[in-house]
């Protein structure tokens, strides 16, 4: 059974600081990893794709991934109350896509 | 512009009545997929399809069907046998393992 797992919230944090969001995977195959924002009420955005072992930056935003470990987490630098949402990981180890249930963040002013 | 689109975006039925949404992309990609999202939990595959007149059962199949016909279409049909349907549908489309989501059609069962 493809599983992923990440604590549901929600993780509060103030704005300008560091938000950490995890996630582990049970399938050992899986290859490749994903970030989603979702908002309230509406579709989810891909905001980071990772493949490799070690971090990938993009602005604000960091994935790490550690394939020993099965665990992939996103870094939010300088939160911001925009970045209230709920914070999707996601697996493929075959052709479709598997996510976990989501992080809820909220970011007060 | 590119990119994918549902519809409708809000649907309501009685029990008993099939309904199809419909998920059109102009991204030329070869692979599409219907999630399920219920409130407070993850996205749940329903079908999947990696090339025209082909698709293959998710994890929650039972009380759908889908058709792929066209590569820039793939319509859900969400039949009566579908015991608990309110719900917010995602369809989405792959491009070189990244999936990218229409804005959803979110269904309730009056």
């Amino acid at each position: 059974q493809k599983e992923v797992e990440q604590n549901s919230g929600p993780l509060s944090v103030p704005e300008g600081a560091i938000a950490s969001l995890n996630c582990t995977y049970s399938d050992r195959v899986s290859q490749s990893f994903f970030w989603y924002r979702q908002y309230s009420g509406k579709s989810p955005e891909l905001i980071m794709s990772i493949y490799s072992n070690g971090d990938k930056e993009d602005g604000r935003f960091t994935a790490q991934l550690n394939k020993a470990s099965q665990y992939v987490s996103l870094l939010i630098r300088d939160s911001q109350p925009s970045d209230s949402a709920t914070y999707l990981c996601a697996v493929n180890p075959y052709s479709t896509l598997t996510f976990g249930k989501g992080t809820m963040l909220l970011v007060s002013p | 512009d590119g990119g994918i689109t549902q519809s409708p975006k809000y649907l309501f039925r009685k029990e008993g009545q099939n309904v199809t949404l419909s998920c059109e992309q102009n991204l030329n990609h070869d692979a599409m997929y219907w999630y399920r999202q219920d409130p407070g939990q993850g996205l749940r595959l329903i079908y999947y399809s990696q090339i025209v007149n082909d698709f293959q059962k998710g994890d929650i199949a039972e009380g759908y069907s889908v058709s792929r016909e066209k590569k820039e279409s793939f319509p859900l049909t969400v039949t009566s046998a579908q015991k608990n349907p309110t719900a917010f549908y995602l369809c989405a489309s792959k491009a070189s393992g990244e999936l990218f989501f229409g804005e959803g059609s979110r269904l309730t069962v009056l």
